[in-house]
C-alpha cells in the first residue's frame, strides 16, 4: 500500500446525498484506477485515468464520475448515491499497463 | 461480464501442501497478472506473465500461461497459514489500458 492512500477510509451517508472519494498517489504513475468490489463479483472497473485530463469509463461507470487534474489525485464522485453504491471502493496507480498498486480501500455504506 | 474466471471458488488444504489455482478468459491479451487480497486489505502484485511467455517462477509461486486454451494457472507450493488470502486473476487486452479482475479463489491454509 506504500504511496498510495485513499479518503475517507469509511463513510456512511443517505441516498441521495453526493459523495466524493480521493486517491492520493506519490509514485508519479500514469494510470489511475477505481475499482468497486462486492461479494461475488471480484473487483469491476468503474473508470480509469491515463493522464491529467484524460479519463475513460470501465465496465460499471453509471452513476459515477471522475477527475484528474493533477497527476498525484484521482477523484471519484457518486453525484447522488443510492443504495446499490454501497460496496468497498479500491483506488489503483501503475507506471505502466503491467502492475498496479492499490490502495487500502474505502468502506462504503449507503442508507 | 468478467474477463477473467478463477476456479475453484474456494480451497481448503493442510499446511505444507501444494495450492493450484486456475483462471480462464476470454479474448487477447498483452499480459496475465496474478494478486494476493488479505482480509479487509487491498491487493497486492504476485507476478505477471506476458502473452508471449508459457511458465514464471517468483520464490514459491509457479504461473503457467497457455494462450491456446485462454487459461493460466498459479501454483503455490508448500502452503502456509500466512499463504491464506483470496488470489486473483487479471487480464490487460492488447492495446488497451484497463485491466480486467476475476471473482478470485479464496484460499484456506490449515496449521
Amino acid at each position: 500500500d506504500a504511496g498510495i492512500t485513499q479518503s475517507p477510509r469509511h463513510k456512511v451517508t443517505e441516498t441521495g446525498t453526493p459523495v466524493t472519494l480521493r486517491c492520493h498517489q506519490t509514485e508519479n504513475h500514469r494510470y489511475m484506477y477505481w475499482y468497486r468490489q462486492d461479494p461475488g463479483h471480484g473487483l469491476r472497473l468503474i473508470h480509469y485515468s491515463y493522464g491529467v485530463k484524460d479519463t475513460d469509463k470501465g465496465e460499471v461507470s453509471d452513476g459515477y464520475s471522475v477527475s484528474r487534474s493533477k497527476t498525484e489525485d484521482f477523484l471519484l464522485t457518486l453525484e447522488s448515491a443510492t443504495s446499490s453504491q454501497t460496496s468497498v471502493y479500491f483506488c489503483a496507480s501503475c507506471p505502466d499497463t503491467d502492475t498496479q498498486y492499490f490502495g487500502p480501500g474505502t468502506r462504503l455504506t449507503v442508507l | 461480464s468478467q474477463q477473467g474466471e478463477e476456479d475453484p471458488q474456494a480451497l481448503s488444504i493442510q499446511e505444507g501442501e501444494n495450492a493450484t489455482m486456475n483462471c480462464s478468459y476470454k479474448t487477447s491479451i498483452n499480459n496475465l497478472q496474478w494478486y494476493r487480497q488479505n482480509s479487509g486489505r487491498g491487493l497486492v502484485h504476485l507476478i505477471l506473465i506476458r502473452s508471449n511467455e508459457r511458465e514464471k517462477h517468483s520464490g514459491r509461486l509457479r504461473v503457467t500461461l497457455d494462450t491456446s486454451k485462454k487459461s493460466s494457472s498459479l501454483l503455490i507450493t508448500a502452503s502456509r497459514a500466512a499463504d491464506t488470502a483470496s488470489y486473483f486473476c487479471a487480464t490487460a487486452n492488447t492495446g488497451g489500458f484497463k485491466t480486467i479482475f476475476g471473482a478470485g479463489t479464496r484460499l484456506f491454509v490449515k496449521a
